[in-house]
């Protein structure tokens, strides 16, 4: 079984510039989530969607944070533009309605 | 709301000896718990989890966990790492919202 597909892996901006990030989770899974791990602390959530609504985005700054799951299948997270504080592994991860929650590479990103 | 607190931010051991690495929780409502472990680079890959029944969990890698409801703790051990074990481990919860709550994390250097 596939894991959770994520892409780049690695990118390097400029602050002001923008960034987008794609996943796609396990197959049929209902659940997404993208959490911002910064270096030295814990992952946080983002935002999470059921199919392809939005089931909690409090954490999400959306002054310059977006993100969508059109078709409730992959997503793509956007970053507006980024801040140096930006800094950070993307996690998407993905859960079937189960007690466990599958997490993807990550996408490292460095605001210059 | 649940909440994770990692009593460690950073566990030197040599290898083969044991490690320990605490996590304390908080939640009002019945909870589920886990263990992340994340490699260099890598993302998160889970350990164990605890949902219900036996207190004492055993996961991948040698590793366990005990479930302690009164003192509301979920302990990580295994009794003698391996170089390879050298990587950032993450206590989480998780409520009926399906949603994952990170502690900071504890990075664990094993050393020859």
């Amino acid at each position: 079984e596939a894991g959770v597909a994520q892409s780049p892996r690695y990118k390097i901006i400029e602050k002001r510039q923008s960034v987008a990030f794609w996943c796609n989770p396990i197959s049929g899974h209902a659940t997404l989530y993208w959490y911002q791990q910064i270096l030295g602390q814990g992952p946080k959530l983002l935002i999470q969607f059921q199919n392809n609504g939005v089931v909690d985005d409090s954490q999400l700054p959306k002054d310059r944070f977006s993100a969508e799951r059109l078709k409730g299948v992959d997503s793509t997270l956007k970053i507006q533009p980024a801040k140096l504080e930006d800094s950070a592994v993307y996690l998407c991860a993905s859960n079937q309605g189960g007690n466990t929650i599958y997490f993807g590479e990550g996408s490292w990103l460095t605001v210059v | 709301a649940q909440s994770v607190t990692q009593l460690d931010s950073q566990v030197p051991v040599f290898e083969e000896a044991p490690v320990e690495l605490r996590c304390n929780y908080s939640s009002s409502v019945s909870v589920y718990l886990f263990w992340y472990v994340q490699y260099p680079n890598q993302g998160l890959q889970l350990l164990l989890k605890y949902l219900s029944g036996s207190t004492l969990v055993k996961g991948i890698n040698g590793f366990e966990a005990e479930f302690n409801k009164s003192q509301t703790s979920f302990h990580l051990r295994k009794p003698s790492v391996h170089i390879s074990d050298t990587a950032e481990y993450f206590c989480a919860v998780r409520g009926n919202d399906y949603k994952l709550s990170f502690g900071a994390g504890t990075t664990v250097t094993v050393r020859a």
